[in-house]
């Protein structure tokens, strides 16, 4: 049962516009969430985080919403280059007071950035 | 700074074969852990290591066994290679796995015969 989904496998853009990458998580318990990014033969890199006690956050050309109520959250990547060209992995984590650590991921969505 | 150092980057074995994907980090992180990328399933966890000594199971733990005996290194072992384990391999490192991000290695690309 996949308790992350990201339901888009692929998205196209156009440089220069929005790029929303949208991402679904079924446990009331997660309560930190992450978005990775990864280029081919490479390891994800962390890109922008999102603690369950704010409902989004912001990091340049970056920027992560966080709906509870909908179990939801979306990445916006303003204005999108064609070096964001890459894989976005979506993570969720329930901290809670075990605090492991342990990232339940999405099944990743290709963005591509159009010159 | 090397990061997360993962070796080897390719491997090819047969089924019933054994081997061990090493991991090694230098930023003195305590948390370490395994996944696994498929296609189409993102990545999953194999087991994980909150410090020196101590590992656990994770989503996906049934035919790799790993072990922590320093904080540098966490190897993972598959012991009798089956063709289902054939995938890409990310050990990852944080200073304690809480709210610090995962720092990952570039992955060992696995193939089972």
């Amino acid at each position: 049962d996949q308790q992350v989904k990201q339901n888009s496998p692929s998205l196209s853009v156009q440089e220069g516009r929005i790029s929303i990458l949208n991402c679904d998580y079924t446990n009331s318990m997660f309560d930190y969430f992450l978005w990775y990014k990864k280029y081919p033969a490479e390891g994800p890199t962390f890109l922008i985080s999102i603690s369950s006690i704010k409902d989004k956050n912001e990091d340049g050309r970056f920027t992560v919403f966080l709906n509870k109520s909908a179990k939801h959250l979306s990445l916006h990547i303003v204005p999108s280059q064609p070096g964001d060209s890459a894989v976005y992995f979506c993570a969720a984590s329930a901290l809670g007071s075990s605090n492991t650590g342990k990232l339940i991921f999405g099944q990743g969505t290709t963005l591509q950035v159009k010159p | 700074n090397a990061g997360v150092t993962q070796t080897p980057k390719f491997q090819v074995l047969k089924t019933g074969q054994s081997m061990t994907l090493q991991c090694a980090q230098d930023m003195n992180h305590e948390y370490m852990s395994w996944y696994r990328q498929d296609p189409g399933m993102g990545l999953r966890l194999i087991h994980y290591s909150v410090g020196a000594g101590i590992t656990d199971q994770g989503e996906v733990p049934n035919g790799y066994n790993v072990s922590r005996s320093t904080t540098e290194d966490f190897p993972l072992r598959l012991l009798s290679a089956a063709p289902s384990q054939t995938s890409v391999y990310f050990c990852a490192s944080s200073y304690s796995g809480g709210l610090e991000p995962q720092h990952f290695g570039d992955g060992t690309r696995l193939s089972i015969l």
